[in-house]
């Protein structure tokens, strides 16, 4: 069972270009999240979806887009990468919505990005 | 403003010691609390939780304690373990306009053998 799984873990991007992160999960959850982590501040929300064909925004979700087209992924683009985005990224995935008991996020191990 | 704070950043304990790490909330609305662990090039798991109907969570070596009035939460570990060594996370469930979970920053614990 390999829960949630995200690619690449490493990338390094020049300012301007463009990629995109993808994430899956094998646990037929519904929600899927892109959280960022910096140093200091802990994990930031970026955008979210609370089932397949449909994403909404977090906390912090300039300079990034989404997309739900198949139940188990969630990608991440960057359309015109900026050094502000270097960071971990994190998808994770639940079964119901985060703040519902004994419902904990199930994370990836992340995608190291530096833009240069 | 961070509704979560963990103003530790870094707590080192002797293996076989109790470790106890310390967490801050402001919003008085939050009424259940979430305990990451976060080894290196790992993602975050889930350790522990409470809800505010309580004021400790035990399970093993680890316990949550609640103090609802001071608004302050704390995780024990006993007897502490090198295993333990990893980023503890402070979080808590909130609904805006959307379901949001906030995360503290983060303590890294150092266990020593």
């Amino acid at each position: 069972n390999a829960g949630v799984t995200q690619t690449p873990k490493f990338r390094v991007l020049k300012t301007g270009q463009s990629m995109t992160l993808l994430c899956a999960q094998d646990m037929n959850h519904e929600y899927m999240y892109w959280y960022r982590q910096d140093p200091g501040m802990g994990l930031r929300l970026i955008h979210y979806s609370v089932g397949e064909g449909t994403t909404a925004k977090g906390e912090v979700p300039d300079g990034y887009n989404v997309s739900r087209l198949k139940k188990q992924n969630f990608l991440l683009g960057l359309e015109s990468a900026a050094p502000s985005q270097t960071s971990v990224y994190f998808c994770a995935s639940s079964a119901t919505t985060g703040w519902v008991y004994n419902s904990p996020l199930h994370f990836g191990n992340g995608t190291r990005l530096t833009v240069t | 403003d961070q509704q979560v704070k963990q103003n530790s950043p870094s707590l080192s304990v002797q293996e076989g010691r109790i470790s106890i790490l310390n967490c801050d909330y402001t919003n008085s609305m939050f009424d259940y609390f979430l305990w990451y662990k976060k080894y290196p090039a790992e993602g975050p798991t889930f350790l522990i939780s409470i809800s505010s109907i309580k004021d400790k969570n035990e399970d093993g070596r680890f316990t949550v304690f609640l103090n609802k009035s001071a608004k302050h939460l704390s995780l024990h570990i006993v007897p502490s373990q090198p295993g333990d060594s990893a980023v503890y996370f402070c979080a808590a469930p909130f609904k805006t306009s959307y379901d949001k979970v906030i995360f503290g920053p983060g303590t890294s614990l150092s266990v020593i053998p």
